[in-house]
């Protein structure tokens, strides 16, 4: 059964780098049908995508965060990591990484949802 | 980006309530729209994948309905493990985007 689990410094503090990695268990992140990424939580609020990226490298941000956000994959070591830069208060959050299953659909054509994720991480911003 | 708005914010209902949850989008996203259910403290589980597929393990009870721009999450009979907050997500764009969450409460 495929686990995600991230890992990372619990308190981070302002102007500095937020530095985590989520590690697939059971299963292989250099598979054809899946991209991996990290969805962030703040304390009592919504879920925000952060970015994505496929085995081979190829990655998607979300715009509001571009600037700041790089997204790695390590295949040799079944990894993949978040680097957020200039983090400020607004960063703190529920960090959680997930995979997204690409499918073909027959009434639709190509699908993805998120469909296994890890138990998450609590970054505080704080100095 | 495409923008999701879920209604109602909060809801409270009773065990055994039939109980709709509405999500629309700012543009037609034909039927890429996923749920997910999350409780206090726990990632979000999937529910339904485009607009009406049941993740497999799924009780029957959760139905997804809609396409263009307007969605339905239905919960037939409610059951004491099914109040939690439920979020809409569009897979249109890999860019993708969610609702703002809808709580669902015992009334």
């Amino acid at each position: 059964q495929l686990q995600l689990q991230e890992s990372g410094p619990g308190l981070v503090k302002p102007s500095e780098t937020l530095s985590l990695t989520c590690t697939v268990s059971g299963g292989s992140i250099s598979s054809s049908s899946y991209y991996w990424g990290w969805i962030r939580q703040p304390p009592g609020k919504g879920l925000e995508w952060i970015g994505s990226i496929y085995y081979s490298g190829s990655t998607y941000y979300n715009p509001s965060l571009k600037s700041r956000v790089t997204i790695s994959v390590d295949t040799s070591k079944n990894q993949f990591s978040l680097k957020l830069s200039s983090v400020t208060a607004a960063d703190t959050a529920v960090y959680y990484c997930a995979r997204h299953t690409y499918r073909f659909l027959a009434f639709i054509g190509d699908y993805y949802y998120m469909d296994v994720w890890g138990k998450g991480t609590t970054v505080t911003v704080s100095s | 980006d495409i923008q999701m708005t879920q209604s109602p914010s909060s809801l409270s209902a009773s065990v055994g309530d039939r109980v709709t949850i509405t999500c629309r989008a700012s543009q037609s996203i034909s039927s890429y729209l996923n749920w997910y259910q999350q409780k206090p403290g726990k990632a979000p589980k999937l529910l339904i994948y485009a607009a009406s597929s049941l993740q497999s393990g799924v009780p029957s009870r959760f139905s997804g309905s809609g396409s263009g721009t307007d969605f339905t999450l239905t919960i037939s009979s409610l059951q004491p493990e099914d109040f939690a907050t439920y979020y809409c997500q569009q897979s249109y764009s890999t860019r993708t985007t969610f609702g703002q969450g809808t709580k669902l409460e015992i009334k």
